[in-house]
């Protein structure tokens, strides 16, 4: 049974360029939710998607966007890179009606 | 919103000894409240949660318990082991535990098991 999947695990990218960020549910899973984790810190909540939708937001900048897709696979986009935004992006997947959350390893992004 | 507090930030213990982490929560409205292991490099994995109808929860070396009134809940890790340190979060979330509703983290806690 595979768990939550992200792509890519790595990434460098330049300020003020735009970045997608990748999320394969846990199989069965219908629900998926984005974590900023700075280092040291812990995971900040950033968004929520629930059939194709967001339906929880975060205390983060439009420049955060996202997608889910029918096959409840999800994007997360970042537009206008800045240094700060050089952290781990966790996925988290669960289901309706469930109990808790799988997390992702992470795709570690890199903003210089 | 949800403000979660987790102490202390480092925890070093004698291989063997307990360890405990405590959180407190500002919502009272929070129901759900899960620990999740973070090795270095690696996805934050859930050790055990615990709902607000529950006093506390125990899984062989570990435990949760939880204290509504007072707002705060406590992990305690007995006989502790070298593949025990890791950093622990601890998160508090509305409803009890569905899938609406989002985790809201403690900064967490390094634990480091001494040999």
């Amino acid at each position: 049974d595979a768990g939550v999947t992200q792509s890519p695990t790595h990434l460098i990218k330049t300020r003020g360029q735009q970045v997608t960020l990748r999320c394969s549910p846990k199989s069965g899973h219908d629900t998926v939710s984005w974590y900023q984790q700075a280092l040291g810190q812990g995971p900040q909540f950033i968004f929520q998607y629930y059939e194709e939708e967001e339906r929880q937001r975060g205390n983060f900048p439009d420049r955060f966007s996202g997608h889910q897709f029918p096959n409840y696979s999800s994007e997360l986009n970042v537009n206008a890179l800045l240094l700060g935004d050089s952290a781990l992006y966790l996925c988290a997947s669960s289901g309706s009606g469930a109990i808790g959350y799988t997390f992702g390893s992470g795709t570690r992004l890199t903003v210089v | 919103g949800e403000n979660v507090e987790q102490h202390p930030s480092t925890l070093s213990v004698q291989e063997g000894d307990s360890a405990v982490i405590k959180c407190t929560y500002s919502d009272s409205a929070s129901n759900y409240f899960p620990w999740y292991k973070q090795e270095l490099g690696k996805r934050p994995q859930l050790i055990i949660d615990i709902r607000s109808n529950v006093g506390e929860k125990k899984d062989q070396r570990i435990a949760v318990t939880l204290n509504k009134t007072a707002k705060h809940f406590s992990l305690h890790i007995t006989e502790t082991q070298p593949e025990d340190s890791a950093v622990y979060f601890c998160a508090a979330s509305l409803g009890s535990g569905g899938s609406n509703y989002k985790l809201t983290f403690g900064k967490g806690t390094l634990l480091t098991v001494n040999p």
